[in-house]
């Protein structure tokens, strides 16, 4: 089974650019997720999907951050205009759905973005 | 979700066993108490989940206090690759994962 794709692996960017990841989650999982690692810290969830619709943003910085998933499969997570304390690991994960009586979450391996 | 507290950093030769604690105090009766793991430069890795009973897969053993306050992940034989960050998370079943610092498990040859 494949697992959770993600890209670009790298990504160096100046501040004030912007910047788009990609994933695409195991087929047939429903609920997808972005999270944000800095270095030395464990993942921050930024937004959550269910299908193509948004169970929880709470903690996206919805000034510069934006995320979308069409047609409940590929996602994208957009940051424009960068700052310089966005550089981190983005990870994406995804698991079967919601309201099953476990999470398992499977993650990609991630996008590293270095702003200079 | 509730709010879990592990040691930084651990050491086990490699070839023992490798227990990591978990102290989870304020943890309620539906939250389930789920463990993963990052090695270097990857995504973390779902290990075992449990919420009272203690579990057993063919990663590692979870033991949960009868109190649920506190629980212990352990790696039967630790190899150097299971050198990695270990995440204790406390969580309500089927929604999100609140991951704290982990523990940095060190395996030595």
């Amino acid at each position: 089974e494949a697992g959770v794709a993600q890209s670009p692996r790298y990504k160096i960017i100046e501040k004030r650019q912007s910047v788009a990841f990609w994933c695409n989650p195991i087929s047939g999982h429903a609920t997808l997720y972005w999270y944000q690692q800095i270095l030395g810290q464990g993942p921050k969830l930024l937004i959550q999907f269910q299908n193509n619709g948004v169970v929880d943003d709470s903690q996206l910085p919805k000034d510069r951050f934006s995320a979308e998933r069409l047609k409940g499969v590929d996602s994208t997570l957009k940051i424009q205009p960068a700052k310089l304390e966005d550089s981190a690991v983005y990870l994406c994960a995804s698991s079967y759905a919601a309201g099953t009586s476990y999470n398992e979450q499977f993650f990609g391996p991630g996008t590293r973005l270095t702003v200079l | 979700d509730a709010k879990t507290t592990q040691p930084p950093s651990m050491d086990c030769a490699e070839g023992r066993a490798a227990n990591l604690p978990c102290n989870h105090s304020t943890i309620s009766g539906n939250e389930y108490v789920y463990w993963y793991r990052q090695i270097h430069s990857q995504g973390p890795q779902y290990i075992i989940h449990g919420l009272k009973n203690n579990e057993t897969n063919e990663m590692a053993s979870l033991i949960i206090t009868e109190d649920r306050k506190s629980s212990t992940l352990i790696l039967p034989h630790a190899t150097l690759r299971d050198t990695a960050v270990y995440y204790c998370i406390g969580g309500a079943g089927s929604y999100q994962l609140t991951f704290g610092k982990g523990t940095k498990l060190s395996v030595i040859p």
